[in-house]
């Protein structure tokens, strides 16, 4: 049972283009929903992260869309850039008190190439 | 300030032999998780441990998986009899509270078994 979805599986942008990765998830108990970027042979690291109580979070070129009725986020990379070319992993967990807080469950990722 | 620190960063056995995982956290935290991470997948929770304890190892395998946390020294991670699907990337995350959000993963182990 795969409780986050995610798409597309791979991604090519040109640089200096917008890329738009989505995730929908089963489980509305969900209350934390945070992007990672993953180098290859490097750990997962914290890009930007959402909780349901807002519809947008912007740091810098990276936005979060959040549509909670849809149960769907979304990750746009603005003026995307060489550099953005990674794997990005879209999770949710449960962070109020009662539920399982420490577990991220994990979509299967998007490999994003930003051609130069 | 160190980051979550994993060794050894590659480690090969043969099938049968055993895998021992290592993890110290971030300085100041104390809870660790372990994740795996198959070829093409997203990572996958194993277990959550604080300081001595096992919290959580519903993501663990039910044989020949085990993890401890122990008071002194780094968490372990340790695989039994390895099989070849084994072969995955284990990564340990930390974070300074009990369940707190974000966690901090380290670079991971590749364990391939021949």
């Amino acid at each position: 049972q795969q409780q986050v979805k995610q798409s597309p599986q791979s991604l090519i942008v040109q640089k200096g283009g917008i890329s738009i990765i989505n995730c929908a998830y089963e489980n509305t108990a969900f209350d934390y929903f945070p992007w990672y970027q993953q180098f290859p042979g490097k750990g997962p690291a914290l890009l930007i992260a959402i909780r349901p109580d807002v519809s947008e979070k912007k740091e810098g070129r990276f936005t979060i869309s959040f549509n909670k009725s849809a149960k769907q986020f979304s990750l746009h990379i603005m003026d995307s850039q060489p550099g953005d070319s990674a794997t990005y992993f879209c999770a949710a967990s449960i962070v109020t008190s009662g539920g399982s807080n420490y577990k991220l469950t994990f979509g299967k990722g998007t490999l994003l190439t930003v051609n130069p | 300030n160190a980051g979550v620190m994993q060794n050894p960063r590659h480690l090969v056995r043969r099938r049968g032999q055993e895998a021992r995982l290592r993890c110290s956290p971030m300085k100041g935290h104390s809870h660790v998780y372990w994740y795996r991470q198959l070829p093409e997948e997203g990572l996958k929770f194993m277990v959550y441990l604080q300081k001595e304890n096992i919290i959580d190892e519903s993501g663990m395998p039910k044989e020949r998986f085990s993890a401890e946390f122990p008071k002194e020294g780094p968490s372990i991670l340790r695989i039994q009899q390895v099989v070849r699907g084994d072969s995955a990337a284990y990564f340990c995350a930390s974070s300074p509270l009990a369940g707190e959000q974000p966690q901090h993963f380290g670079d991971g182990t590749r364990l391939s078994i021949l």
